[in-house]
């Protein structure tokens, strides 16, 4: 079975700084690779996703996750954050099926400060 | 375009009582699933469909029931309510299913809370 783990609750910063939200997950078999936003009251949205090929996958609105297959992990990175980056981070696994469940990680929480 | 859409909003049940969380998506997708978010837990998959009159179970479905009799509408049930599914509940379609790298559209949520 599939599992995932973000390492961190929650990740407080400074608006302008830097930001890595970590990401590791376990499978036995090949497995595609999600990063889900959850703004206050809504629902969730994808950020960005790892199907195949190059292992660096951006999103619109300047995040970028790197997979990494030997070290199990997909972080999810930003180079300058700001106030409206504020949101639950979710990471999330599915393996390749004709079905497809979306495993899903306990979430970090992104504060951002000015 | 609506999206998914879920009703209702918010609903507050006694021990024992039973209801219907309603979802319905307008895009033609033909995967569906039901979600419960609760802190620090992240999502957990309660059921899922892959088409009209196909469901199965996702990681917690002990509690509830789900039927899928058309391709836009995937209601959960709830049978006899306890506060162990006081929870936010999120439906979600996709076109592809995550199993082929597709992605999942999420409706608002329902939040309840059995007393």
């Amino acid at each position: 079975a599939q599992s995932v783990t973000q390492l961190d609750s929650q990740v407080p910063v400074f608006e302008e700084a830097p930001v890595e939200l970590r990401c590791n997950y376990s499978s036995s078999v090949s497995v595609y690779l999600f990063w889900y936003v959850q703004y206050p009251n809504q629902g969730l949205q994808l950020l960005l996703k790892y199907l195949s090929g190059s292992t660096l996958v951006e999103s619109i609105n300047g995040f970028e996750a790197e997979f990494n297959k030997s070290q199990t992990s997909f972080h999810l990175r930003k180079p300058s954050v700001h106030i409206s980056d504020t949101a639950e981070y979710f990471c999330a696994v599915s393996i390749l099926s004709n079905t497809g469940k979306l495993i899903f990680g306990q979430g970090t929480t992104l504060q951002v400060k000015p | 375009n609506a999206g998914v859409t879920q009703t209702p909003k918010f609903r507050i049940l006694k021990i024992g009582q039973s209801m219907t969380l309603q979802c319905a998506q307008d895009m033609n997708h033909n995967y569906m699933y039901w979600y419960r978010q609760d802190p620090g837990m992240g999502l957990k998959l309660i059921y899922y469909s892959v088409g009209a009159g196909i469901t199965d179970k996702g990681e917690v479905p002990n509690g509830y029931n789900v039927s899928r009799s058309t391709t836009e509408d995937f209601p959960l049930r709830l049978e006899l309510a306890a506060p162990s599914q006081t929870s936010v509940y999120f439906c979600a379609s996709s076109h592809e299913g995550t199993g082929k790298g597709g992605e999942l559209f999420f409706g608002e949520g329902s939040r309840l809370t059995v007393l």
